[in-house]
């Protein structure tokens, strides 16, 4: 049973057109994720969420936010999209703390932008 | 800030065959962990291999295992009787204590049959 699910799965948009992404997870994490991979490089952090507390990656731009309503669901928002957004978003929990565990990830969100 | 290189974009090995995927990382920290993570095309990333920077002793995991040099900041990651199942995306990572899960650039291997 999956135990990270991304929706949805393929998104196409319009530049400028606002996108939300999201990830709900069973595992009951405290920490949940979010990557942005381009093809053929290494999955960037954008920001992270330990429980409720919000951790924006200094380089994230402002276009990107994020909501975590509760445990289980994360939400990816992208407010106006540009042609640079394009890329696989990928989701991701861990138990967090000093037990630094791994991440489980799921199959992740590929958004186009025309 | 935390890097992770990893210095070779591609790969091959044929079946059957042994291959080490090179890792090396900056940091000022004692305490952190290093991982190695398998992208097979089109799946989910997932989790091959974890070392904990105070463990001396290399981790292992089946055909998996690494070679851990703190001193060096060395973390290679060797498959032994590699599979075709074992075609995907290698990627080292690195964590601390804050949660931040810091990636390599990937290694793309393919083994051939």
């Amino acid at each position: 049973d999956a135990m990270v699910i991304q929706n949805p799965r393929y998104q196409v948009t319009q530049f400028g057109k606002p996108v939300t992404l999201s990830c709900s997870q069973t595992l009951n994490h405290n920490v949940m994720y979010w990557y942005q991979q381009k093809s053929s490089q290494a999955p960037k952090l954008l920001f992270h969420y330990y429980d409720k507390d919000f951790n924006n990656e200094a380089d994230t731009p402002d276009n990107f936010q994020s909501r975590r309503p509760n445990t289980s669901f994360c939400f990816l928002d992208i407010r106006s999209p540009g042609l640079g957004d394009a890329a696989m978003y990928l989701c991701a929990t861990s138990r967090g703390g000093w037990v630094a565990g791994e991440l489980f990830f799921g199959e992740g969100s590929r958004l186009t932008v025309l | 800030a935390q890097t992770v290189t990893q210095s070779q974009p591609e790969m091959s090995v044929q079946e059957a065959e042994t291959v080490t995927l090179s890792c090396t990382y900056d940091t000022s920290e004692n305490n952190y962990y290093l991982f190695w993570y398998k992208q097979p095309p089109s799946r989910q990333m997932i989790l091959v291999i974890r070392q904990e920077a105070y463990k001396q002793q290399n981790a292992t995991e089946n055909r998996f295992s690494v070679n851990f040099q703190k001193a060096a900041k060395s973390f290679s990651l060797k498959i032994s009787d590699s599979q075709l199942g074992d075609t995907a995306m290698y990627f080292c990572a690195f964590m601390e204590g804050n949660n931040d899960m810091r990636f390599g650039a990937g290694t793309r291997l393919t083994v051939k049959p």
